[in-house]
This record gives structure tokens, sequence and C-alpha cells, in this order.
């Protein structure tokens, strides 16, 4: 089955600095990689995904990469604010095959003011 | 916010006990996906629930169970509850399961004890 691993486990950055956050993954069969973000005692909210006909997507601040080549991909935030502060989780999934997410362990990411 | 709710929002037990928790999904969304998160790790897919049919199980022993009703709100059910059962439990819907944006639901903290 599916396996994603992420790291780091914890990230902290200077408020203004940017923040990336790796995962990669086992299956290749695998086509859709969304993140989310989740702050503490709330739910995981969906901030981005890609899936896998292109190799980036842009969404103001938050941007994510993948290589199928490599099976990776990559969450960038640019300009980090305090109220990025939160749990980042990655996760992988075979879209049209109505299979579950396998999700990373996650990465605390902590912005400094 | 997204509209999937859970209750109850917490819950204590004893092992042996058992429980049922409860998901409403987001208007429209014929799919809801179970999810156990264990603290400060990311969720573990259950199983998912299409048009009141089990449509896909991660690697869960058969106490835990669920259903889908016409409404497609949906339970977990989870019996004889052991200590290591303590976590939250996260349902998410979608518009259906081959389309694989997922919106998370608060979350019912469960502790077994």
């Amino acid at each position: 089955g599916e396996n994603v691993e992420q790291h780091p486990s914890t990230l902290s950055v200077q408020e203004g600095d940017s923040a990336v956050i790796k995962c990669t993954y086992s299956d290749s069969a695998s086509n859709y990689f969304p993140w989310y973000k989740q702050e503490l005692g709330k739910r995981p909210q969906l901030i981005i995904d890609i899936r896998s006909n292109v190799g980036e997507k842009k969404d103001q601040r938050i941007a994510v990469t993948l290589n199928k080549t490599a099976k990776h991909f990559s969450l960038h935030i640019t300009e980090t604010q305090p109220e990025d502060s939160a749990v980042y989780f990655c996760a992988a999934s075979m879209e049209n095959y109505g299979q579950n997410f396998v999700f990373g362990p996650g990465t605390r990411l902590s912005v400094l003011p | 916010e997204t509209g999937v709710t859970q209750s109850p929002t917490h819950l204590i037990k004893t092992r042996g006990q058992q429980v049922t928790l409860r998901c409403s999904s987001q208007s429209g969304h014929n799919t809801v996906s179970w999810y156990q998160q264990a603290l400060g790790q990311g969720p573990q897919f259950i199983f998912q629930y299409y048009r009141e049919e089990e449509n896909g199980r991660g690697n869960f022993p058969p106490r835990f169970s669920g259903l889908q009703f016409p409404n497609y709100s949906s339970e977990l059910n989870v019996n004889a509850l052991e200590l290591d059962d303590s976590a939250l439990y996260l349902c998410a819907s979608s518009w259906d399961y081959l389309r694989e944006t997922q919106y998370f639901g608060p979350g019912t903290r469960l502790l077994v004890l």
C-alpha cells in the first residue's frame, strides 16, 4: 500500500521568511496530493491540492510542486505570518479509484514574530 | 467554514464498552470517509461510504463498523473499546468518491479509560 513520509517534523521560521515542507510517496499510481492545515483543536482544512497532470500550483502565498519521477511533492509558504503557525499534513490518493487518503505524519510550523 | 458536522464533540468511555459517533455530510455530498487521528499523528483511514455502501476500508479490525443513511449522514461504531482507541475521530465528506477533495468535520475526541 501507499506510504507517505513528511519532513521536517517541526519547523520554525521568522515572520516574513519562507517555509518548505517535503513529502515523499511510494505508490506511483497515486495521482492526487492535497495539503491540509490543522490548527490546535480544530479540523484539518484543505489549503491547496495538486493532481499529477501538473507540476506546480500556486495560490497567493502558497504553492505546491510535484515531481512524479522522484515521487515527491512540496509545500512552499512565502512571506510567512504568525497565523500560518499550525500542523501541516500532506496526503496521497488515487483519484478515480475511490481510495482513501494516506496522510503523512505532519509538520508543526511555528512562525516567530 | 465547511458544512460537515459531528457529534458528540467529546466522549469518555471505559474499556469493553461500545460507542457510536455521528457525522452529517456537507449538503450535496454523497461520500463520507472516517479517520482516526491519534495524538501527534496524521489521520488514518478507517473506511469510506458511498451511497450507503462501504467503498473501501483501511487496516482496522471488524469491531470498527459503520453505516451511511439515505440522507448521506453516517455513523461510526466501535465495539469492545480498547485504550488505544483513544483518539480524535474525523469524518470527511466529498461530492463523490471519484472527486477526491474532502472536507473535514470538527471531530469527536474519544477517551477510553
